[in-house]
């Protein structure tokens, strides 16, 4: 099976940089993604790592270490749009994306 | 369609009453995934086609639960003598992934939420 863990809120002031972090335990690895979810609409891609090391996508990074189980998602120069929820998912030998509970954003001014 | 569409985007139902919720992926999508998401919680996997057929339905949560997929394209998630716990908002994606092979980037589409009386 799947154990994905990541924090349930998390708050940050526009402008800043916020770091969501994603651990996970999977019987075999292949790739994990990170998706944007605004309240009441469909989950949206952002990222996909599947070796280890840092992707970076204009304002967001997402860094993957496989021998640790550990993932996060780099959010700089916030904007009050980025309050979402983010949501890490791992694929496994199944390659069947298991999500995470995903983590509140809220930006403040 | 431009992206995944999904039907009907709200309904309400009563206890014991059965439901059809369909989903009409991305032209030329092989994969389709269905999900559920609570109130507060995760997206859990329900079931997974590749093409029509269904290599994995080991998240459906009970044998009231059923899904087919027809021409490699439209799926519909049948729900028999609905329950209250089945209240959630049940959501679709579809993949260019192939039958072997990574899963590629999931387009979703916007749910249909399901409400039980």
């Amino acid at each position: 099976g799947q154990n994905i863990d990541q924090p349930t809120e998390m708050t940050a002031t526009e402008g800043a940089i916020v770091q969501i972090n994603c651990t996970y335990q999977t019987s075999g690895f292949n790739g994990l993604f990170w998706y944007q979810q605004h309240a009441g609409e469909a989950p949206t891609f952002l990222s996909y790592n599947v070796l280890d090391g840092l992707e970076e996508k204009g304002r967001f990074s997402s860094f993957l270490s496989r021998s640790k189980g550990y993932s996060y998602l780099l959010l700089k120069e916030l904007q009050m749009k980025d309050s979402a929820s983010y949501l890490c998912a791992v694929t496994g030998g199944s390659y069947i994306p298991t999500f995470g509970r995903g983590t509140s954003l809220i930006v403040h001014p | 369609g431009a992206g995944v569409s999904q039907s009907p985007s709200n309904k309400v139902t009563e206890k014991g009453k059965d439901v059809e919720l369909r989903c009409d992926p991305i032209s030329g999508h092989t994969a389709l995934y269905w999900y559920r998401q609570s109130l507060g919680q995760g997206l859990e996997f329900l079931i997974y086609f590749q093409g029509n057929s269904a290599p994995d339905k080991s998240g459906l949560p009970s044998d009231r639960f059923s899904a087919e997929r027809t021409g490699g394209s439209v799926s519909t998630l049948t729900i028999q003598r609905t329950q209250q716990e089945d209240s959630a908002v049940y959501l679709c994606a579809s993949s260019l992934r192939l039958r072997t092979g990574p899963t590629g980037e999931l387009f979703f589409g916007e749910g249909s939420r399901l409400t039980v009386l």
